[in-house]
């Protein structure tokens, strides 16, 4: 089955420091991943996917994930933190044959002033 | 282009009673999803719609809840009796059909049961 894990869930970085926030995923064929975004009392938002088009994938608000097939892993980077970062991230898979996405539990970013 | 909506935002209702929650795809988006999450937990699949037909439902936690999506526009899941554990945030999104389209989430449903 396919399944997201994701470490931590909570991270706090300061203002202006770099960003990671990382995934590594379960899978039997290649997947298609995702990272969403929840901003305070509102639904997902897409932040970017892998369709193996491309292993680094850029997404909105300068988010950035990197597809690693060796390491299983789909780390989200941002290379400064804002305040409006502060929110909460999940990563999320959908199996190669079924279009259901599969969320992790999800890494509440907290930014530091 | 407006957006998924659901409703209500909040309902607050006692154990044993009914809750029915709506959710408006944006209009064209044949798929349409269910999720949960219940505090602290990971958000979960409920069930899969393609048009008015269900594509998957593996995720309905019992008998309890029944969901309908009347001539492939919005759909409703209600929940019958309401039990405590079914307390959570209920989510709903659509997409296009096509590998990895990517969903459209609503702003959820806080259901809660006392």
């Amino acid at each position: 089955a396919q399944s997201v894990t994701q470490l931590g869930s909570h991270v706090s970085v300061s203002e202006g420091a770099l960003v990671l926030l990382r995934c590594n995923y379960s899978s039997s064929v290649p997947p298609y991943l995702f990272w969403y975004v929840q901003y305070p009392n509102q639904g997902l938002q897409l932040l970017l996917k892998y369709t193996s088009a491309a292993t680094l994938v850029k997404g909105i608000n300068g988010f950035e994930a990197e597809f690693k097939k060796s390491e299983t892993s789909f780390h989200l980077t941002k290379p400064s933190a804002h305040m409006s970062d502060a929110a909460e991230y999940f990563c999320a898979v959908t199996p190669n044959r079924d279009d259901k996405i599969i969320f992790g539990k999800g890494t509440r970013l907290h930014i530091l002033p | 282009e407006a957006g998924v909506t659901q409703f209500p935002s909040h309902s607050v209702i006692e154990k044993g009673q009914t809750v029915t929650l709506r959710c408006d795809p944006i209009s064209g988006h044949d798929n349409l999803y269910w999720y949960r999450r219940v505090m602290g937990k990971e958000i979960k699949f409920l069930l899969h719609f393609v048009k008015e037909s269900k594509q998957d439902e593996s995720g309905m936690p019992n008998n309890r809840f029944l969901a309908e999506r009347t001539g492939g526009t919005y759909s409703t899941l209600k929940v019958q009796p309401a039990e405590l554990e079914d307390s959570g945030v209920y989510f709903c999104a659509s997409s296009l059909r096509g590998k990895a389209s990517p969903l459209h989430f609503g702003n959820g449903t806080r259901l809660t049961v006392t």
